[in-house]
């Protein structure tokens, strides 16, 4: 298994340009987190999805900020007008969620955007 | 709403020394536990899990029990290496609306082992 694969694993880009991460998770899983983790805030969960339908994107920061799952093996994450504080590591995982029980999230390496 | 509190660190410790890090939670209902790791330039691996009460999750010499009672689920390991050099973020996961489960983080800690 290849494991949740992001892309690109570095971005740098002036403010004001439109950025897109991508993510694909593990065949299979059918739930898929994007999250955000620098120095001052932590790891911070954006936004999920639940059978490619979001279920909780009360962590997207503003309106510069949308995410889609298009189909289960593939995932965005745009950004436009980028912002030098958009600056973090951003990270996707997936799991396989089952009713009620629960399996472990499985990360990416995780994209590192610079805005300047 | 959910929540897991963790010392704070670095925690910087000499090989083969004892390891505790705290961790303590809130929730509702009965939450699965987690401990997460990042190494440098990584993304996070779980660690080790415990899914109800009294369970002890272990891993690699790693070790933490889930206490109710306590609503704790302190790290712990008897000999540390360099090789664990790494942040450790205690989790919880809760069934979340609309389908499937949301993890609640700590803030991290991170552990430094020196020779």
């Amino acid at each position: 298994d290849a494991g949740v694969i992001q892309s690109p694993r570095h971005e740098v880009t002036e403010m004001g340009q439109e950025v897109t991460l991508r993510c694909k998770p593990i065949s299979g899983h059918n739930s898929l987190f994007w999250y955000r983790q620098t120095m001052m805030r932590g790891l911070e969960l954006l936004i999920y999805f639940n059978n490619n339908v979001p279920i909780d994107d009360s962590g997207m920061p503003e309106d510069r900020f949308s995410a889609k799952m298009p189909n289960a093996s593939f995932s965005t994450l745009k950004i436009q007008p980028s912002e030098p504080r958009d600056s973090a590591v951003y990270f996707c995982a997936s799991s396989l969620a089952l009713g009620g029980t629960y399996n472990e999230q499985f990360f990416g390496p995780g994209t590192r955007l610079t805005v300047l | 709403g959910n929540s897991v509190t963790q010392m704070e660190g670095p925690v910087t410790l000499s090989e083969e020394a004892f390891l505790t890090i705290n961790c303590t939670y809130t929730a509702t209902g009965y939450p699965s536990l987690f401990w997460y790791v990042q190494y440098p330039g990584e993304g996070l691996q779980l660690l080790l899990k415990a899914t109800k009460a009294d369970d002890k999750g272990s891993n690699k010499g790693f070790e933490a029990t889930y206490r109710k009672e306590t609503t704790s689920f302190h790290l712990e390991k008897g000999s540390v290496q360099v090789s664990d050099s790494a942040v450790y973020f205690c989790a919880l996961s809760a069934a979340a609306t609309g389908g499937g489960n949301k993890l609640t983080f700590g803030t991290g800690t991170q552990l430094k082992v020196e020779l």
